[in-house]
């Protein structure tokens, strides 16, 4: 069974542009989240996901993050405009049930 | 929200134990986990407890938990170089994880 992938594996953009980073979930999970981990500091979580309904989206930072999952499958995380401290490492889990979550290789972001 | 910490490093000899401990601050926390990454990697889920354990043994791997003091420790014996990694305490709670920093296990020859 393919685990939870996610691309790009690394994205670097400059300051004011627009990145996109998708999830694709283990088939059949429910739940999705996506964390944030900035320079070498502890993961944060940003939001949930349970099939396409934000279920808590209290963790992303500001406006300028924008999360969907579109039929309940992958799901995207848009960043508009890219600010410096956007910089770090973007991980996705999924799960079914919530419990016990499974995550992706992230995606490191670098905006410069 | 809840606060995890983890000490940052751990240099361990090849063959040795090696312990890694971590305290939280929400006692309501039903599930601990402990998440491995290693270079380049994601993170994988090495092991968990449930709240009402005070202990659990997988192989290699021994997780201790002092809900009293809410300290997590994670032991792994006869350390060898593929545990060369970070490794993430982290607490489940309300379905969102809340992790520490990760403390970077180094094993030396």
């Amino acid at each position: 069974e393919a685990g939870v992938t996610q691309f790009p594996s690394h994205s670097v953009i400059e300051k004011g542009q627009t990145v996109t980073l998708r999830c694709d979930p283990i088939s059949g999970h429910d739940n999705l989240y996506w964390y944030r981990r900035v320079m070498g500091k502890e993961i944060k979580f940003l939001l949930h996901f349970v099939k396409e309904s934000k279920q808590d989206e209290s963790g992303m930072p500001n406006n300028r993050f924008l999360a969907e999952r579109t039929g309940g499958t992958y799901s995207t995380l848009k960043v508009q405009p890219a600010e410096l401290e956007d910089s770090g490492v973007y991980f996705c889990a999924s799960s079914q049930p919530p419990d016990t979550q499974y995550f992706g290789p992230g995606t490191r972001l670098t905006v410069l | 929200g809840e606060d995890v910490e983890q000490s940052l490093f751990l240099s361990v000899r090849e063959g040795d134990s090696s312990v890694i401990n971590c305290t939280y601050t929400d006692s309501s926390s039903t599930y601990l986990y402990w998440y491995k990454q290693e270079p380049g990697a994601g993170l994988q889920l090495l092991t968990y407890i449930f709240s009402n354990m005070d202990m659990k043994q997988d192989q290699r791997l021994t997780v201790l938990l002092n809900k009293k003091d809410k300290h997590l420790s994670l032991r792994i014996a006869d350390t060898q170089t593929g545990d060369s990694a970070i490794y993430f305490c982290a607490v489940w709670g309300g379905y969102k994880l809340s992790f520490g920093a990760g403390t970077t296990v180094t094993v030396r020859a």
